[in-house]
């Protein structure tokens, strides 16, 4: 069945840094790869998409790109802050259900 | 910007009672989810409906687990009798269609904790 890997946590970085999130995922088709965000004693919310191979999804300055040749969508931010910390959830979404990654926590020290 | 509600925000039961957690979606979303976290781990999915009708259940433990969403708007998830494993976050989340493209939209979820 289909998979999500992610790379374990936690993370901790001090502000201004460069941020990456590996996650790889395991699919039989050609799902749509999601980055969700949870801050503490909230739901999930949605972060950014990508829907094809090579989409490059963006928002609030975070990118990930679709990379169907290695099964990827890292998550990358150029220069994290203190309100990003939170726990970020990689996904995928095919046909009939959504499957998440475990899970990173990121902790960004000011 | 529209919100999926759920309620209560904490419950605290004791093992072998019975608990409900209801959940608003969106109004417009066909579909709906119920999905339960277990702290360090990500969302399971327990059961999908679409309008009022239960698309996916596979993962639903129905023995002791029911979800029902009579007029295809809000929905209800009942544990009886609640075990110590039940333990965990449950979320609903809401989608206006079903396919790989759409995002979820979620609730802040009900923390649950059995004793």
């Amino acid at each position: 069945g289909d998979s999500v890997t992610q790379m374990e946590g936690p993370v901790t970085l001090s502000e201004e840094a460069f941020l990456t999130i590996n996650c790889t995922y395991t699919a039989t088709g050609y799902p749509s790869l999601f980055w969700y965000v949870q801050y503490p004693g909230e739901g999930l919310q949605l972060l950014l998409k990508a829907t094809k191979a090579d989409d490059k999804g963006s928002n609030k300055g975070f990118e990930a790109t679709y990379r169907k040749e290695t099964t990827s969508f890292h998550l990358e931010k150029g220069s994290v802050q203190v309100s990003d910390s939170a726990v970020y959830f990689c996904a995928l979404s095919d046909q009939r259900k959504s499957t998440f990654g475990d899970g990173t926590t990121l902790t960004v020290k000011p | 910007e529209a919100e999926v509600a759920q309620s209560p925000r904490y419950k605290i039961t004791e093992k072998s009672q019975a608990v409900a957690f209801w959940c608003d979606p969106i109004s417009g979303h066909a579909t709906l989810y119920w999905y339960r976290q277990i702290l360090g781990q990500g969302p399971e999915l327990l059961v999908q409906f679409q309008d009022e009708s239960v698309v996916d259940d596979s993962q639903l433990p129905k023995d002791r687990f029911s979800a029902e969403r009579l007029k295809g708007v809000d929905s209800t998830l009942k544990i009886q009798p609640a075990e110590l494993g039940d333990s965990a976050m449950y979320l609903c989340a809401s989608s206006p269609w079903t396919g790989e493209n759409s995002p979820l939209h979620f609730g802040n979820g009900t923390r649950l904790t059995v004793t």
